[in-house]
């Protein structure tokens, strides 16, 4: 069964950091591309971030290029977000997905607020 | 960046009453399309991929498809459990982009 468990969310105020994991288990990691994609509240879905399978490839959304960074360690089945700069504005749940958007994860909650 | 422009924004409808959501993409995306339903406090599950495919495990009650640019969801006779909302995806190129969401209420 295909598992992504994210994790590192939390309260954190405008211009800090938080690091997001997202454990998969279920499938061979290194072999799909992955994606962040973010739901603020009320709101609707959000492309955040693509990484290839080596990581060789990355893209990411306007709204936060320059601020977060996404990297993967495939020794450890793992995807990360590093996000730094908050602003109020990136307040929202964000998920991991694998490939196409065939699964994601159930989500962490980031609040930027001060 | 490709607009997915999809409708209605929301409805009302009945158990049994057939439903249809449609998304138009602002270029061709090809069949990169999934649907998904979303319901409150869980994450985004995908109901049909490559516009036409039903996920495992989705019941046959759903079903998607495609003409030219213009994609839809189709669920034939609507259960309890669909109450929910629904968004088009596209996958053809980054950035991935979704549509508005529709919401489907009980009448």
């Amino acid at each position: 069964e295909v598992q992504l468990v994210e994790s590192g969310g939390g309260l954190v105020q405008p211009g800090g950091s938080l690091r997001l994991s997202c454990e998969a288990s279920g499938f061979t990691f290194s072999n799909y591309e992955m994606n962040w994609v973010r739901q603020a509240p009320g709101k609707g879905l959000e492309w955040v971030s693509y990484i290839s399978r080596t990581g060789n490839s990355i893209y990411y959304a306007d709204s936060v290029k320059g601020r977060f960074t996404i990297s993967r360690d495939n020794t450890k089945n793992s995807l990360f977000l590093q996000m730094n700069s908050l602003r109020v504005e990136d307040t929202a749940v964000y998920y991991c997905a694998r490939g196409k958007g065939s699964d994601w994860g159930q989500g962490v909650l980031v609040t930027v607020s001060s | 960046d490709i607009q997915m422009t999809q409708s209605p924004s929301s409805l009302s409808a009945s158990v049994g009453d057939r439903v249809t959501i449609t998304c138009r993409a602002s270029q061709s995306i090809s069949t990169y399309l999934n649907w998904y339903q979303q319901k409150p406090g869980k994450a985004p599950k995908v109901l049909i991929y490559a516009a036409s495919n039903l996920q495992s495990g989705v019941p046959s009650r759903f079903s998607g498809s495609v003409s030219g640019t213009d994609f839809t969801l189709t669920i034939s006779s609507l259960q309890p459990e669909d109450f929910a909302t629904y968004y088009c995806q596209q996958n053809y190129n980054t950035p991935w982009t979704f549509g508005q969401g529709t919401r489907v209420e009980i009448k």
